[in-house]
């Protein structure tokens, strides 16, 4: 149990153009869904932190404009990178928890390039 | 200063050793959990810890959770390659808010 998958795996875009990378949970209701951002060799960076119907709670220097996020359902959220420039590349991870667990599950990861 | 103070940053041992790994804060947490990360994965849940001076195996594996609830350990116990990662630790405050420590990559070499 609490399976959470992301797609796509990795992605390669333009500069200037957006990327959506979807975060679903497979067998559980996801009442807080979580976005993070991961440099090489150094922990998970906190990007923002979504409920389900309402709007995402970004992290202090976290451009809100810039990366969208969506938690339409109790099983999806969405980040979009809108107007992608090479410095947003990195590896996004997403987790999720319902009200029921003490801990997040996190999805497998995506690794954005933006060339 | 991050809340959640991980020690070593790095290990590097050879098969069959024993290791620990730090979490340490001046804040108390209402859980901990531990997770392992292979490179272009996300990270995997090993373990919560939910009660002051808990203390749970899960194989070679054994978690604790400080008395005060502040601080945790991961004992591993004849390290095997298989074993090698990057071990975080994040501590739960309230409900939605979890702070990660910096990290130990371990390396088990054959």
């Amino acid at each position: 149990g609490a399976v959470v998958s992301q797609h796509p795996s990795w992605v390669i875009c333009k500069s200037g153009t957006s990327v959506k990378i979807e975060c679903r949970s497979l067998d559980f209701q996801a009442t807080t869904m979580f976005w993070y951002r991961q440099f090489p060799k150094q922990s998970l960076m906190l990007m923002a932190t979504s409920n389900e119907g309402s709007k995402a709670t970004y992290e202090q220097g976290v451009e809100k404009d810039k990366f969208l996020i969506n938690h339409a359902s109790l099983t999806l959220s969405t980040l979009t990178v809108t107007s992608a420039h090479p410095e947003d590349s990195s590896f996004y991870i997403c987790s999720a928890r319902s009200r029921v667990f003490h801990e997040q599950y996190f999805g497998p990861g995506t690794r954005l390039t933006v060339t | 200063t991050q809340l959640l103070e991980q020690s070593p940053q790095f290990l590097s041992i050879q098969e069959g050793e024993n290791l620990t790994v730090y979490c340490n804060s001046s804040s108390v947490f209402s859980s901990l959990q531990w997770y392992r990360q292979e490179p272009g994965e996300g990270p995997v849940l090993l373990v919560t810890v939910v009660t002051g001076g808990e203390v749970k195996k899960l194989k070679r594996l054994t978690f604790q959770f400080g008395d005060a609830r502040k601080d945790s350990s991961l004992h591993i116990t004849a390290a095997q390659p298989g074993d090698t990662g990057l071990y975080l630790c994040a501590g739960a405050r309230g409900f939605n808010k979890f702070y990660f420590g910096s990290g130990t990559k371990l390396n088990v070499k054959p």
